[in-house]
């Protein structure tokens, strides 16, 4: 079946400009999560949503960083003023209920210039 | 607060080796402790997980991690490594409630030789 689908793949920006990344859960999966992973790291938490409501933001660095998830269904990782300290893979996970492993998508590469 | 280290940035083995990665952490309760494997290009996928019970899991891929609660340590082994394994793992830590946010490791670079 589908996994976890992430658009854009690669996102080239300008420093200072605004973006969007989303991502399309496995259908059915009720918690998402997004992590960062900046080159040569592990990733890193930054926020996780079980439904439509964000349970734990903890990890968003800043608040030029927001996610929604409208619908309980795909999430949009939002990214204000980008800065080149946030060039990075975003990925995107999902999961269903209870203990069930996570489910990361491929990423997206988002570079800024 | 909730770490991982992963002493080893970098391994090089031979195919039909055995392989050790090892995987420390620190957690301020009883921990949830993660293989993933990221090939490039390509999302993390997991490998085995650790909850409770038998300290010794099995995993995909032929691969089996020990869980030392006295050593905090969680490291992952296969008894022979196949070219198909070269990739980057990650040790993980979570909570052993409710959610899978995960703490990683930095990672380890597995290179196999012919």
């Amino acid at each position: 079946g589908a996994g976890v689908s992430q658009t854009p793949s690669n996102k080239v920006t300008e420093k200072g400009k605004y973006v969007e990344l989303r991502c399309d859960p496995i259908s059915g999966h009720t918690a998402l999560y997004w992590y960062r992973q900046s080159l040569g790291q592990g990733p890193e938490f930054l926020i996780y949503f079980q439904g439509t409501g964000a349970a734990d933001d903890s990890g968003l660095p800043n608040d030029r960083f927001f996610a929604v998830r409208p619908e309980g269904s795909v999430s949009t990782l939002k990214i204000q003023r980008t800065e080149r300290g946030d060039s990075a893979v975003y990925l995107c996970a999902s999961s269903a209920l209870g203990r069930s492993p996570l489910h990361f998508g491929n990423g997206t590469r988002l570079t800024v210039t | 607060a909730q770490s991982v280290t992963q002493p080893d940035i970098h391994i090089t083995v031979s195919e039909g080796a055995s392989l050790e990665l090892r995987c420390n952490y620190s957690y301020g309760a009883t921990p949830y402790l993660f293989w993933y494997v990221q090939s490039p290009g390509q999302g993390l996928q997991l490998l085995l997980k650790y909850f409770s019970g038998d300290t010794l899991v099995q995993g995909i891929k032929g691969f089996e991690a020990e869980f030392k609660r006295s050593q905090s340590s969680f490291n992952l082994r296969k008894p022979s490594v196949h070219w198909s394994d070269a990739a980057e793992y990650f040790c993980a830590v979570g909570p052993n409630f409710g959610n899978e946010k995960l703490t990683f490791g930095t990672g380890t670079r597995l290179t196999i030789i012919p």
